[in-house]
């Protein structure tokens, strides 16, 4: 049982460049959300989606862009890497939009950093 | 979602039950208590969540006050992978963006 998937584990930029990061999950989800955790921040919300083909934006969207053409994947895109974005990204699903009785489960992290 | 207070850390002895508190007095109805717990440099891990009664998984037990205005996580037996940093958190119902604010947590050392 894979749960939530995040690829690469570990991501060095130079400013400027761009990437992808991946998640995919395939506990067939409603729900998938990007955070991004910095020391002493706590986790910050970058975007969400609440189905495929739908997605919005978080408490902190500028920089990053998302897609969800399938149930399974939700990438992150960085448009122009900055120092900035030198942080920890998690990737979380769950099953249903509704919050409240259905628990996010995250995966283990995407370690960027940009030069 | 209402706040939470954990204490800052616990130590807890290896094979003991440990048993993390937490204070939400400003939960409202529709609110759940979640646990989670993060290993450093892992991703946070789910641990278990209830709304009214007392819940149990095959990781913990979660103990809610009648007036829900407090909370236990119990691990029956602890190890030393337990140690990690425990957040407690409330969660009301709805959709849309899920901020899941993570507070300070207690920090556990299970001691060998």
């Amino acid at each position: 049982n894979a749960g939530v998937t995040q690829t690469p584990k570990f991501q060095v930029l130079k400013t400027g460049q761009s990437m992808t990061l991946q998640c995919a999950q395939d506990m067939n989800h409603e729900y998938m959300s990007w955070y991004r955790q910095d020391p002493g921040m706590g986790l910050r919300l970058i975007h969400y989606s609440v189905g495929a083909g739908i997605t919005d934006q978080g408490e902190v969207p500028n920089g990053y862009n998302v897609s969800r053409s399938t149930t399974e994947d939700f990438p992150l895109r960085l448009l122009s890497a900055a120092p900035s974005q030198t942080s920890v990204y998690f990737c979380a699903s769950s099953y249903s939009a509704n919050r409240g009785n259905s628990p996010l489960h995250f995966g283990n992290g995407t370690r960027l950093t940009v030069t | 979602d209402a706040k939470t207070t954990q204490p800052p850390s616990m130590d807890c002895a290896e094979g003991r039950a440990a048993n993390l508190p937490c204070n939400h007095s400003t939960i409202s109805g529709n609110e759940y208590v979640y646990w989670y717990r993060q290993i450093h440099s892992q991703g946070p891990q789910y641990i278990i969540h209830g709304l009214k009664n007392n819940e149990t998984n095959e990781m913990a037990s979660l103990i809610i006050t009648e007036d829900r205005k407090s909370s236990t996580l119990i691990l029956p037996h602890a190890t030393l992978r337990d140690t990690a940093v425990y957040y407690c958190i409330v969660r009301g119902s709805g959709g849309g963006a899920d901020g899941l604010t993570f507070g300070k947590g207690t920090h556990l050392i299970i001691q060998p």
